[in-house]
């Protein structure tokens, strides 16, 4: 099973600050990696997926990079919507098994 | 637009098996995508249980493979989930989601129910 380990797991900022989110792969996931944001009461909400692709109506703020075992999702100035818990998920090879890293909160400072 | 639904009963008892439905609308499930359940425990992270698509081929996460039944019917345009032997465990928000699929497998939870929280209690 690949496991993923996300950092840190509470990141205090101020709107308008930028936010970079690490996500670690226990081995090699290519580039079948996703984020998603959660917030309080809600399903996530799929925003990056195949590691750098943003989803439909995502906005531009939301980007992601990496390969391989580590990735970023980096928010370039957080809106006071952005506060949330942000998962990674990824797909392993065969057969397709699907897990989540454990989360990162993004809290106001 | 895509819409999905959950449905079933809020508390079941120990032992017993964990049914829940869920309704697509906006999309044919015959036209493609697998569909999938995830389920987050109070307070805690997601985690995947397994997919379906509509030809009926499914894939179970292996932890809770044992216990684990997907279905799908594509005439009423819904598909389900059976879990048994439920412990307390088992109690969490159970998600339905549209999976998209890479070349042809499934990978990413694009469109989401909004949950539903099953408790196991007795």
């Amino acid at each position: 099973e690949i496991v993923l380990t996300q950092s840190p797991a509470t990141l205090s900022l101020s709107p308008g600050e930028r936010a970079t989110l690490s996500c670690r792969a226990s081995q090699s996931v290519s580039s079948y990696l996703a984020w998603y944001q959660q917030k309080p009461g809600q399903a996530p909400r799929l925003l990056i997926y195949d590691a750098s692709n943003r989803a439909t109506g995502i906005p531009a703020r939301f980007s992601g990079s990496g390969s391989g075992t580590d990735f970023t999702l980096t928010i370039s100035s957080l809106e006071p919507e952005d506060f949330a818990v942000y998962y990674c998920q990824q797909r392993s090879n065969w057969p397709p098994e699907f897990t989540f890293g454990p989360g990162t909160k993004v809290d106001i400072k | 637009q895509v819409q999905l639904q959950e449905s079933g009963p809020g508390l079941v008892k120990p032992s017993e098996t964990l049914s829940l439905t869920c309704a697509v609308s906006g999309y044919s499930i015959s036209s493609g995508y697998y569909w999938g359940w995830i389920r987050q425990p109070p307070g805690k992270g997601l985690e995947w249980i397994g997919s379906i698509y509509h030809s009926g081929s499914t894939y179970y996460n292996p932890s809770l493979k044992s216990r684990v039944t997907i279905s799908v019917d594509t005439s009423k345009n819904q598909f389900s989930l059976k879990l048994s032997s439920v412990t307390a465990a088992d109690t969490a928000v159970y998600y339905c989601a549209r999976q998209m699929t890479t070349v042809t497998t499934p990978c990413y939870f694009d469109y989401w129910g909004q949950g539903t929280l099953v408790t196991v209690s007795s």
